[in-house]
């Protein structure tokens, strides 16, 4: 149960995009369509953002949005925002009814 | 409105036990998987362990496997983590998250401190 890994922080300027990504295994992020992606603001609960790799939960703004390629996953922001400036979190089913978060990434907006 | 509310952190020392709960509210509880999710000290998220529906399936993560107990209660609506013999790293807010495959409402957190 290695965590998923992540770059440790990503940033853009408003208005630009930005794509995070999310490197597994052939056993977690590989082998299950079970990738979900949270956002958390400094002393906030998690926020799920994308859920089974590139769906997007009733009001999350389309301006994220999720794929895979391999083991390896990928959150896009399109038209950053300061208020996107958070902490996000990707997450994969790993089989026998286990799951492994990533190491999570520090979005600036500069 | 969907609501989860957790409770039951506090200080406690190296070696004894916790209970922490969370209480649902807003939504039929006994329909969805519940997970326990935790956070250390400015750290990241780690997952610890989710339980079935009926509570018939618990699972947990390596590093907490035979300490830590998922159990649920349906006619009370309420999560519960019961954990022993308590270590400092289990140094962490605990968060409670429904949903099986993504964990769409968690609750604001409980800390718990071993110390």
């Amino acid at each position: 149960q290695s965590a998923l890994t992540q770059p440790a922080s990503v940033s853009g300027s408003p208005g630009q995009s930005i794509t995070i990504s999310c490197t597994g295994t052939s056993s977690d992020v590989g082998s299950y369509n079970l990738v979900s992606w949270y956002q958390q603001h400094p002393g906030k609960a998690p926020k799920l953002m994308i859920y089974e790799v590139s769906k997007r939960p009733s009001g999350v703004s389309n301006r994220f949005s999720g794929s895979k390629s391999g083991n390896t996953a990928s959150l896009t922001i399109s038209g950053l925002q300061a208020e996107d400036e958070a902490d996000y979190y990707c997450c994969s089913y790993a089989g026998s009814r286990t799951y492994v978060f990533g190491t999570g990434t520090k979005v600036t907006v500069l | 409105q969907v609501q989860l509310v957790e409770s039951g952190g506090g200080v406690v020392q190296p070696g004894r036990s916790l209970r922490l709960s969370c209480a649902a509210s807003g939504f039929t509880f006994s329909s969805y998987a519940m997970h326990w999710v935790r956070q250390a000290p400015g750290k990241g998220l780690e997952w610890v362990a989710v339980i079935a529906y009926a509570g018939s399936n618990k699972y947990y993560a390596d590093s907490v496997k035979g300490r830590f107990t998922i159990s649920r209660d349906n006619s009370k609506n309420t999560l519960y983590l019961q954990m022993n013999s308590l270590r400092a790293e289990d140094t962490a807010v605990y968060y409670c998250a429904r949903d099986e495959f993504r964990m769409d409402v968690w609750g604001q957190g409980t800390t718990v401190i071993v110390s």
